[in-house]
């Protein structure tokens, strides 16, 4: 079964807009670390945010912010105010013992 | 600001030839990983090292496959004898703690792209 599900392939948005990109995750634990990252096309992986379970408030770092529903076992990434430099395909993860488990990823593009 | 470094940026090696990614971990990382993303599809994790042993490994990690933190500074990992399906960007990562109920980040080098001819 799928841990972390991202059901956008691929997403439009455009500039200074707002875009939420979806992820759900799957697990028993009651302990567990969300993250984000970003791979723009040059390929290194950028850590965007982190969600922890007992967070009361959701994440944010400064455009990013994490629209965490625990019930539902969503973890979406919010970018406000959009810029053409966030086109890149965007990876949600889940701590597991010692991993990251991620998804499929969305690939974002932001247009003028 | 800190970072993970790793070379080459691209390898490429024949069948059947031993390969070795280096990693330089950022300083005060105690916890390393590697991880592999073949291309077009996600980020999938090889294995896991702390105090110079393998913590966790995945069911790709076999055999072919080692983890060596020579001195203070490098992480490598070695594939003894390349495929095909090796082909593959390799990422090395570091965090500061391990454990589960700490902010655990990952920070990810650049990557080393991996051609198996």
């Amino acid at each position: 079964a799928q841990k972390i599900t991202q059901t956008q392939p691929g997403m439009f948005v455009q500039e200074k807009e707002a875009v939420t990109l979806d992820c759900t995750y799957d697990t028993s634990d009651q302990s567990y670390g969300l993250f984000w990252y970003k791979q723009p096309s040059s390929g290194e992986m950028i850590f965007l945010i982190y969600q922890g379970s007992y967070d009361e408030q959701n994440a944010t770092e400064g455009r990013y912010s994490l629209n965490f529903q625990k019930a539902r076992k969503s973890a979406n990434l919010v970018i406000s105010a959009s810029q053409l430099g966030d086109s890149a395909m965007y990876f949600c993860a889940m701590r597991e013992t010692d991993k990251l488990i991620f998804g499929t990823g969305t690939r974002l593009q932001v247009f003028p | 600001e800190p970072e993970v470094t790793q070379t080459p940026s691209h390898q490429v090696t024949q069948m059947g030839q031993e390969v070795i990614l280096r990693c330089v971990p950022i300083s005060n990382h105690l916890y390393f990983y590697w991880y592999r993303q073949i291309l077009g599809q996600k980020v999938e994790f090889l294995v896991s090292f702390y105090n110079n042993e393998i913590s966790e490994k995945s069911e790709i990690f076999d055999d072919q496959f080692s983890v060596e933190r020579p001195d203070g500074s490098n992480f490598t990992l070695k594939i003894r004898s390349t495929k095909l399906e090796d082909s593959a960007m390799y990422f090395c990562a570091s965090s500061e703690r391990g454990d589960l109920l700490a902010k655990n980040i990952q920070y990810f080098g650049a990557g080393t792209r991996l051609s198996v001819l």
